[in-house]
C-alpha cells in the first residue's frame, strides 16, 4: 500500500505538447513537492504546496507549472514541453515538522 | 544562500570494504541534517537525521555524526555489502522567507562488487 504513487510511470511527449504528471499521497500530510533528478544536480525543488489550493515556486520553476486540487493530489504540469524537460520526476510528501520527505517511485519523461 | 555538498560523485569498492561519503554545508545556525538513500527504479528514502552538534544519526550500519565546527556529516559504513549499491544524498533542511524546504547535494553512487 504504497503511500506515495505517480502516473505515469513513463511519458514520452513531443516538443511543444502538454504533459501533465500526476501524484497521489494517502499519508495525509499538508506539504507535497515536485522534484527533478538530474545527473550532476541531484534533486531540485520545481514546486510545492503548503495544502489544497496552494501553490508555490521552488527553485526551478521556469516553464512548469503546478495544480494542488485537493490534499491527497499534487500535479505537475508542462504546457509546451522542451527537450530540456527530459528528466526523472520525483513527487514527495511531507509534514513539514522535521521536513523528512516521503518520495514516490518517480516519472521517467523522454521529449522528443 | 543554504547547499550542500557532495564530493565524490561516484565510489565503486568490494563487499567488506569501509565507505566513507563526504558531506559539507553551508547554513547558519543549526540545520536538520539527513541521509537519504534511493535504490534502483525507486524514490529517495530516509537513512536517518541529526539536528545537534556532535548528535550521530545511524540506520541499517550505516552512521554520520553532525560536526558544526567542521560543517560537516559524513555518512560512513565499517563494511559494506553488495545490497548497498544504491546512490546516497545528503540533504539539509532549510528555513527560508518562502517555508521551509530540503536541499540536497548531488548525490553519491556507491557501487559495491561481490
Amino acid at each position: 500500500e504504497a503511500a506515495v504513487t505517480q502516473s505515469p510511470r513513463n511519458k514520452v511527449a513531443v516538443t511543444g505538447g502538454k504533459v501533465t504528471l500526476s501524484c497521489n499521497q494517502t499519508n495525509n500530510h499538508n506539504n507535497m513537492y515536485w522534484y527533478r533528478q538530474d545527473t550532476g544536480h541531484g534533486l531540485r525543488l520545481i514546486h510545492y504546496s503548503y495544502g489544497a489550493g496552494s501553490t508555490e515556486k521552488g527553485d526551478i520553476p521556469d516553464g512548469y507549472k503546478a495544480s494542488r486540487p485537493s490534499q491527497e493530489n499534487f500535479s505537475l504540469i508542462l504546457e509546451l514541453a522542451t527537450p530540456s524537460q527530459t528528466s526523472v520526476y520525483f513527487c514527495a510528501s511531507g509534514t513539514g515538522n522535521y521536513a523528512e520527505q516521503f518520495f514516490g517511485p518517480g516519472t521517467r519523461l523522454t521529449v522528443l | 544562500g543554504d547547499s550542500v555538498t557532495q564530493t565524490e560523485g561516484q565510489v565503486a569498492l568490494s563487499e567488506e570494504d569501509f565507505l566513507t561519503i563526504h558531506c559539507n554545508y553551508s547554513a547558519s545556525g543549526y540545520p536538520t541534517l539527513f541521509w537519504y538513500v534511493q535504490y534502483p527504479g525507486e524514490g529517495p528514502q530516509l537513512l536517518f537525521r541529526a539536528s545537534r552538534d556532535k548528535e550521530k544519526g545511524s540506520s541499517r550500519g550505516f552512521e554520520a555524526t553532525y560536526d558544526k565546527g567542521t560543517t560537516s556529516f559524513h555518512l560512513r559504513k565499517a563494511s559494506v555489502q553488495e545490497s548497498d549499491s544504491a546512490v546516497y544524498y545528503c540533504a539539509l533542511r532549510s528555513y527560508g522567507s518562502s517555508g521551509n524546504k530540503l536541499i540536497f547535494g548531488i548525490g553519491t553512487l556507491l557501487s559495491v562488487k561481490p
